[in-house]
């Protein structure tokens, strides 16, 4: 079956811009949820949603915000980009997220400039 | 809130030796354990997933044990190999399915 796929898998963005990503879960999982990595640090829990909606939220500013749709697709935004969002961002899916494996996409390493 | 420590931050294991580190997590409110593989320039890849006290997983020369009661639990790789070289992360789950995250055991092979 198909893996978890992220679009764009790159991108580049100047300061004051804003961005979304994409996520589109393995058939059947109705969990997203979705990671910051940066140089030297672990994953950074952003949110994650289950059936469209938000169910557990990390400790980012409003800046960073996410949806689920109903086909448990799920997107991403971060407004106003500064220096330090550069990092990649990870997506990955289960069917309810604690109990069952998380299924990581490949990211989407974002730059600022 | 869940604090997930990881022990050591990081290990140089010689190929063939087997080596081990630990999870610890509180142990209140505890739902399940997940133990990933992530290697450099990949995405974290499941290990495993335990839930009562006292399983053991076994995933060819990996192995997990889990005790709920004190909080811990043990990721052992026999006989190291050079693709073993990764960072393993562990994460706790609680009632609220939410995943805490520790900062990871890097491991690396010598050959």
């Amino acid at each position: 079956k198909a893996g978890v796929t992220q679009t764009p898998r790159y991108l580049i963005k100047t300061r004051g811009q804003q961005v979304t990503l994409s996520c589109s879960p393995i058939s059947g999982h109705r969990s997203v949820s979705w990671y910051q990595q940066t140089p030297g640090q672990g994953l950074q829990f952003l949110f994650e949603y289950f059936s469209e909606t938000q169910r557990n939220k990390g400790n980012f500013p409003g800046r960073f915000s996410g949806r689920q749709f109903s086909n448990s697709r799920s997107e991403m935004n971060v407004s106003t980009l500064e220096l330090g969002d550069s990092a990649l961002y990870l997506c990955a899916s289960s069917t309810n997220t604690g109990l069952d494996v998380l299924t990581f996409g490949a990211g989407s390493r974002l730059t600022v400039l | 809130i869940l604090n997930v420590e990881q022990s050591p931050q990081s290990l140089h294991v010689q190929e063939g030796d087997s080596t081990n580190f630990t999870c610890s997590f509180p142990s209140s409110n505890f739902y399940a354990l997940h133990w990933y593989r992530w290697e450099t320039a990949k995405s974290p890849e499941a290990l495993f997933v335990m839930t009562l006290n006292g399983d053991e997983k076994k995933k060819g020369r990996i192995s997990a044990t889990l005790n709920t009661k004190e909080g811990y639990s043990y990721l052992y790789i026999k006989g190291s190999q050079p693709e073993d070289s990764a960072t393993y992360l562990c994460a706790s789950a609680d009632s609220n399915y939410q995943l805490i995250w520790g900062a990871g055991t890097k491991l690396i092979i010598k050959p």
